[in-house]
């Protein structure tokens, strides 16, 4: 998978909006964006993907720049439990018969109460 | 509905031990992939099945690890004279698919090699 770049923490009070950057200049045309987040002692969790459009789901929005080369989970309203690592990931098949996902170190996100 | 489960939560072993890692995948998901997660780091890949065919070992790290999902659904992960540094979290996820779809995640099995 292509090379995505991310902040390593981030901090956000509780209750206003949250901007998580991720770059990856390097993306294919065929690369979707994926984002996952990881709680403490959990296994990671799916938020959300997508492939040039902007996309909407109930955990978060994903804006797409109109190159592609970087995109930006949105979180609308932090609470505490979205105190997490979120990764994003460019993902694409293998070539070997899988769609693996490579996860690099991701943004640490503390929420401020 | 249920997750994706893993057992045992927690597993203590001497140098040297064998250890088997358990994964029920969700019920139907026709694609299953194991992930070892050292601390601090984020999840790297192991291996992936479609069904009960392993079609990509390629992550695996060295020979002492073996899975297998003999019947398409259950899987397990092998290690055989294990080693300190195999001391990770082993992370097992499915999917319905082999395509885009989203991976489901356990919460995965702490291993320490004392």
């Amino acid at each position: 998978d292509a090379k995505t770049t991310q902040p390593n923490s981030m901090e956000s009070n509780e209750e206003e909006p949250v901007h998580l950057p991720c770059n990856h200049s390097t993306i294919s045309g065929t690369d979707y964006i994926h984002w996952y987040r990881q709680l403490p002692s959990q296994g990671p969790e799916y938020v959300i993907h997508g492939l040039t459009s902007n996309v909407n789901n109930r955990m978060a929005s994903l804006a797409i720049a109109e190159d592609r080369k970087s995109s930006t989970l949105i979180l609308h309203r932090a609470t505490l439990r979205d105190a997490a690592v979120y990764y994003c990931i460019l993902r694409a098949y293998s070539g070997a018969g899988s769609y693996q996902l490579t996860f690099g170190k991701g943004t640490k996100l503390s929420v401020i109460p | 509905g249920a997750g994706v489960s893993q057992s045992p939560r927690y597993k203590v072993a001497k140098r040297g031990q064998d250890v088997a890692l358990r994964c029920d995948p969700i019920s139907g998901h026709v694609s299953l992939f194991w992930y070892q997660q050292a601390l601090g780091q984020g999840p790297e890949f192991l291996t992936y099945f479609q069904n009960e065919a392993q079609l990509d070992k390629s992550g695996l790290p060295s020979d002492r690890f073996f899975a297998e999902r003999p019947e398409g659904s259950v899987s397990t992960l092998k290690i055989q004279r294990t080693q300190q540094e195999d001391s990770a979290v082993y992370l097992c996820a499915s999917s319905l698919g082999q395509n885009n779809q989203p991976q489901h995640f356990g919460d995965g099995t702490r291993l320490s090699i004392l």
